[in-house]
């Protein structure tokens, strides 16, 4: 069974403050998606990285994927209060078998951005 | 597109009913997943279907919980009877392929 640490938790910061997400695996993954779920609703995707080392940039938020395919990370610059909601980070495992198309979901970290 | 579609948004029903999830996934994806959410487990996948064909149901917790998928646009995710542990939010999802994933707005259960 392939896992996805996620961490922090939990992350309560101020207006204006920078912030970096970890997700960490001893597994390799195809790729790697993160996520955004505000209450209420269900998770909406931010971004899939692919290729080991890989850097895409969504305005103020900067993803990694590391140059395993084991770990991710997601940093936002300047947090606003709008970015508060719970991220989550999946991992798409090597094709084959019946893990095919089957994401594993890290446990989450819950923003709160406070102005 | 109208996203995933997912009905009833709410449901509170006894303890020993039967309790009847739906959902419509985006029109010509080929995959479908249903997951459950709570605060102490996060998010779970139950079972996915890859053309309308269950591939994984490993996560499906007990013989209580079944799910079908009759055709490319429907699926339903049934609880029979259903238990007060039984109460979270279910997510259905669906997917082109092995990409990313769109969820739908989700269905909080609660049993009493």
């Amino acid at each position: 069974t392939q896992l996805l640490e996620q961490s922090p938790q939990f992350l309560s910061i101020q207006e204006g403050e920078n912030l970096t997400v970890y997700c960490n695996s001893s597994s390799v993954f195809s790729s790697l998606q993160w996520y955004r779920q505000e209450p209420g609703e269900g998770p909406v995707l931010l971004v899939t990285v692919v290729t080991g080392g890989e850097v895409k940039k969504l305005k103020r938020l900067t993803f990694q994927f590391g140059d395993a395919r084991k770990d991710s990370s997601l940093h936002i610059t300047a947090a606003q209060p709008g970015d508060t909601g719970l991220y989550l980070c999946a991992g798409l495992p090597i094709a084959g078998g019946t893990s095919y198309g089957k994401l594993t979901f890290g446990q989450g970290t819950i923003l709160t951005v406070h102005p | 597109d109208a996203g995933v579609i997912q009905s009833p948004r709410h449901e509170v029903t006894e303890m020993g009913q039967e309790v009847t999830l739906r959902c419509k996934p985006i029109s010509g994806h080929d995959y479908l997943f249903w997951y459950r959410q709570t605060m102490m487990r996060g998010l779970e996948l139950l079972i996915y279907f890859n053309n309308n064909v269950p591939i994984d149901d490993s996560g499906m917790p007990e013989d209580r919980f079944s799910a079908k998928m009759p055709n490319a646009s429907f699926s339903t995710l049934k609880i029979q009877p259903s238990e007060p542990r039984d109460s979270a939010v279910y997510f259905c999802a669906s997917s082109l392929s092995r990409h990313e994933q769109y969820f739908g707005p989700g269905t909080r259960l609660t049993v009493t």
